[in-house]
């Protein structure tokens, strides 16, 4: 069984850096891209973007500026950074795994959320 | 980017009720269509991918059509349990994008 357990800092001030970290337990982590995803509170989902296990990224345009997505294959692990933070990133952030499968692309696993709150 | 539309934003209905979704893409993006359910609190679940597959474990009175730029999500006996929040994403090109969902409440 495929678990995706998150953590990271909760609790954030304007312009610091948001850092959160996904492992993965359980199924194979190559040939699979992981994700990260936002939803604001109250809002919908926003796709921040994915790597793989050989570390190839592609993120958001919105935030590309901003933000990196690492992974540490000898932990089954991936990271995310987003720089310069303001209240407009408060959200609960997901880490999520994208299946490739004939039919398309989907999230099929996801983390437990962490509720990230920038303020002063 | 592909904007993704549902309607309704909201639904009143009762247990036993048949319910549809609405989710439409601003471009044909073929059948990269899902569905996920997403309860308080919690992670989203994916129910339905590739428009009309059924994931693994998912009750069988889900169900979901479409291809190009409109889908539709059924739900054909709500249960107790069915009464959350529903979202569509399309997986046709990266930036991967949701509606903004349809939050599904007990009449």
């Amino acid at each position: 069984q495929v678990q995706l357990q998150q953590w990271g800092a909760g609790l954030l001030k304007p312009s610091e850096t948001l850092s959160l970290t996904c492992a993965v337990y359980g199924g194979s982590f190559s040939g699979y891209s992981w994700n990260w995803i936002r939803q604001p509170p109250g809002k919908g989902l926003e796709w921040i973007g994915e790597i793989n296990h050989s570390g190839s990224t592609n993120y958001n345009p919105s935030l590309k500026s901003r933000i990196t997505i690492s992974v540490d294959t000898s932990k089954n692990q991936f990271s995310l950074k987003v720089r310069s933070v303001t209240a407009a990133d408060t959200a609960v952030y997901y880490c999520a795994r994208l299946e490739d499968s004939p039919g398309g692309y989907y999230f099929d696993y996801w983390g437990q959320g962490t509720l990230v709150t920038v303020s002063s | 980017d592909i904007q993704m539309t549902q309607s309704p934003s909201s639904l009143s209905a009762s247990v036993g009720d048949r319910v549809t979704i609405t989710c439409r893409a601003s471009q044909s993006i073929s059948s990269y269509l899902n569905w996920y359910q997403q309860e308080p609190g919690k992670a989203p679940k994916l129910l339905i991918y590739a428009a009309s597959s059924l994931q693994s474990g998912v009750p069988s009175r889900f169900s979901g059509s479409g291809s190009g730029t409109d889908f539709t999500l059924t739900i054909s006996s709500l249960q107790p349990e069915d009464f959350a929040t529903y979202y569509c994403q399309q997986s046709y090109t990266t930036p991967y994008t949701f509606g903004q969902g349809t939050k599904l409440e007990i009449k």
